[in-house]
């Protein structure tokens, strides 16, 4: 099974400020899916990223690919108390189907 | 937009009691998934199913059963619980299985065994 680390693990911010957070691995993955998830819900699907270097925006989410495809971020451009969540990276893998997730970023911005 | 549905939502068992957990889409899927959440962890995968009538193992299948009713219904059982599957468990599915392909969660159910 391929290993997807996340960093940091907590992260705690004031609203209006700047975040990143990351995601990676020593595999390389053909593709990688952010998910965020709120409590008491299941994870729910950002972006995907399929190309070495890409990279995607979502408002004031950023998502990039890197270049050899073993690591991705998120950046988030003035935290809002709405972006607090579980940020969950995920890859192909945990079985011939299915996704291999990273353990997560626990993000809280506090208005 | 039901999308997908497990039931219950919480359930206590004793532990060597057995229960199953109940999973249907309505998004015409393929794929269908059960995954268990744990802190420090994370998601992980416990059987998953390609197609109707067909099931597989994923990460941590140990104390677990399941079936693919139809296409729509993927149940989880656990013959004999024990406290160390106390966790919160998703079902998910997909249109069909492999990379980019978009997973759709339930809202999750938490499982306590004492």
């Amino acid at each position: 099974t391929q290993l997807l680390e996340q960093s940091p693990q907590f992260l705690s911010i004031q609203e209006g400020e700047n975040l990143t957070v990351y995601c990676n691995s020593s595999s390389v993955f053909s593709s990688l899916q952010w998910y965020r998830q709120e409590p008491g819900e299941g994870p729910v699907l950002l972006v995907t990223v399929v190309t070495g270097g890409e990279v995607k925006k979502l408002k004031r989410l950023t998502f990039q690919f890197g270049d050899a495809r073993k690591d991705s971020s998120l950046h988030i451009t003035a935290a809002q108390p709405g972006d607090t969540g579980l940020y969950l990276c995920a890859g192909p893998g945990g079985g011939a189907d299915g996704l291999t997730f990273g353990k997560g970023t626990h993000l809280i911005i506090q208005p | 937009n039901a999308g997908v549905t497990q039931t219950p939502k919480f359930q206590v068992l004793k532990t060597g009691q057995s229960m199953t957990l109940q999973c249907a889409q309505d998004m015409n899927h393929n794929s269908m998934y059960w995954y268990r959440q744990d802190p420090g962890m994370g998601l992980r995968l416990i059987y998953y199913s390609a197609s109707e009538g067909t099931t597989d193992k994923g990460e941590v299948p140990n104390g677990y059963n399941v079936s693919r009713l139809n296409k729509r219904e993927f149940s989880l059982r656990l013959e004999s619980a024990a406290p160390s599957q106390t966790s919160v468990y998703f079902c998910a599915s997909s249109r069909t299985g492999g990379e980019g392909n978009t997973i759709y969660f339930g809202e999750g159910s938490w499982l306590t065994v004492v």
